[in-house]
């Protein structure tokens, strides 16, 4: 069936740092992706919408220049958490498909700031 | 806008027990509604969904929901529990016109042998 792979799994790094997540497609063209962070035992809380060859919509709240969105072909979506501080750690998942498909999530990103 | 209310945040069940976890939601539109479950450090996997025909909507690894419109409820229901079930489930919507997903606030099943 199809796959998003997301990539890394968990990342550690210093506070003042840009990290990069990457989110694909594997055996499906997703001309839509979601980038959704999750606080401990808590829900999925949408970041953005991600589409391809276009800009990214962000939900109110989120800083679109901290949180750069790329959707640069039809199998990747990045998001990269620029300037990263400790209150940025999470955990972040993507997903992709539409309504007559199921959403396929990735397996998230476990983000630590030190 | 959509909203979903999980009532339980947390349900302990004994092993080959009957759950069922409770899914409210609100909408001033027409909504389809899924159930997805998440184990730990992992993302979600789609355990069923109701777009539309019958009620009674039936998933994977034993679980079915049944989707009633007058009461705004998609309740999850599974017979009998494993151990493996234990996870936290998310309730969510969708507008029949969208693609957004908004997810409920999650119910932590913990399965006691």
């Amino acid at each position: 069936g199809a796959v998003v792979s997301q990539h890394p799994s968990w990342v550690i790094c210093k506070s003042g740092t840009s990290v990069k997540i990457e989110c694909r497609s594997l055996d499906f063209q997703a001309t839509t992706m979601f980038w959704y962070r999750q606080f401990p035992k808590q829900s999925l809380m949408l970041m953005a919408t991600s589409n391809e060859g276009s800009k990214a919509t962000y939900e109110q709240g989120v800083e679109k220049d901290k949180f750069l969105i790329n959707h640069a072909s039809l199998t990747l979506s990045t998001l990269t958490v620029t300037s990263a501080h400790p209150e940025d750690s999470s955990f972040y998942i993507c997903s992709s498909g539409t309504v007559d498909q199921p959403q396929h999530f990735g397996d998230g990103t476990r983000l630590s700031i030190l | 806008a959509q909203s979903v209310t999980q009532l339980d945040s947390q349900v302990p069940v004994f092993e080959e027990a009957p759950v069922e976890l409770r899914c409210n939601y609100s909408s001033s539109v027409s909504v389809y509604l899924f159930w997805y479950v998440q184990y730990p450090n992992q993302g979600l996997q789609l355990l069923l969904k109701y777009l539309s025909g019958s009620t009674l909507v039936k998933g994977i690894n034993g679980f079915e929901a049944e989707f009633n419109k007058s009461q705004t409820s998609f309740h999850l229901r599974k017979p009998s529990v494993h151990i493996s079930d234990t996870a936290e489930y998310f309730c969510a919507v969708m507008k029949a016109a969208g693609n957004k997903l908004t997810f409920g606030g999650g119910t932590r099943v913990l399965v006691k042998p």
